[in-house]
């Protein structure tokens, strides 16, 4: 079955950088787009950015551009989301989702299981 | 960016009710809308995309609708198992912004 498998919980400093990986099985890799998308505690839902795991091409929401980075290696069917100079209000579980697309629509799903980092001094 | 206002944000309800969640998008989203269920500890599940289309293994009471830009969700005769938040989501334009949330509680 199509599934996200997500990278375990991660406790950071603030000002330090962290990478969550997302592995895909059960489709083609290249075919889909993933985006990431987070959850501060008892909040709602924010979306961070996509990435092509085909081109390798991403598009990143304003406020993280220049501290966010996602990165894909296709010999493991793994994208990577990676978050720097880390502030206590990054702490979040930050979720992985493929986009569906069908003109004219397009959904998430699946998505992963979720990442908690917390940025903790 | 595309603001998307959900209504309520929580409301009680007992197994039975016929529920409806609301969403505004400020601007034209054609059919660019999906609902999303989550529990606590768990991550988002599609319910419906496409504003109508009911994602393969809901269960058929709950049910989209779009009028222009307002969007609904209905859950016809709730069950213990729907008690959840709710989110609906545009996918027309980045960033595909969320609205808040409707937290659906056991009266």
């Amino acid at each position: 079955q199509v599934q996200l498998v997500q990278s375990g919980a991660e406790v950071k400093k603030p000002g330090a950088s962290v990478k969550v990986s997302c592995k895909a099985s059960g489709y083609t890799f290249t075919g889909y787009f993933i985006h990431w998308v987070r959850q501060a505690p008892g909040q709602g839902l924010e979306w961070m950015g996509w990435i092509n795991p085909n081109s390798g091409g991403t598009n990143y929401a304003q406020r993280f551009q220049g501290r966010v980075t996602m990165t894909r290696d296709t010999s493991i069917s793994t994208v990577y989301m990676e978050l720097s100079r880390l502030r206590s209000d990054d702490t979040a579980v930050y979720y992985c989702a493929r986009v569906v697309v069908d003109i004219p629509a397009a959904w998430f799903d699946p998505w992963g299981q979720g990442t908690l980092v917390t940025v903790s001094s | 960016d595309i603001q998307m206002t959900q209504s309520p944000s929580s409301l009680s309800a007992s197994v039975g009710d016929r529920v409806t969640i609301s969403c505004r998008a400020s601007q034209s989203i054609t059919t660019y809308f999906n609902w999303y269920q989550q529990k606590p500890g768990k991550a988002p599940k599609l319910l419906i995309y496409s504003a109508s289309s009911l994602q393969s293994g809901v269960p058929s009471r709950f049910s989209g609708s779009v009028s222009g830009t307002d969007f609904t969700l209905t859950i016809n005769s709730l069950q213990p198992e729907d008690f959840a938040t709710y989110f609906c989501q545009q996918s027309y334009s980045t960033p595909h912004t969320f609205g808040g949330g409707t937290k659906v509680e056991m009266k």
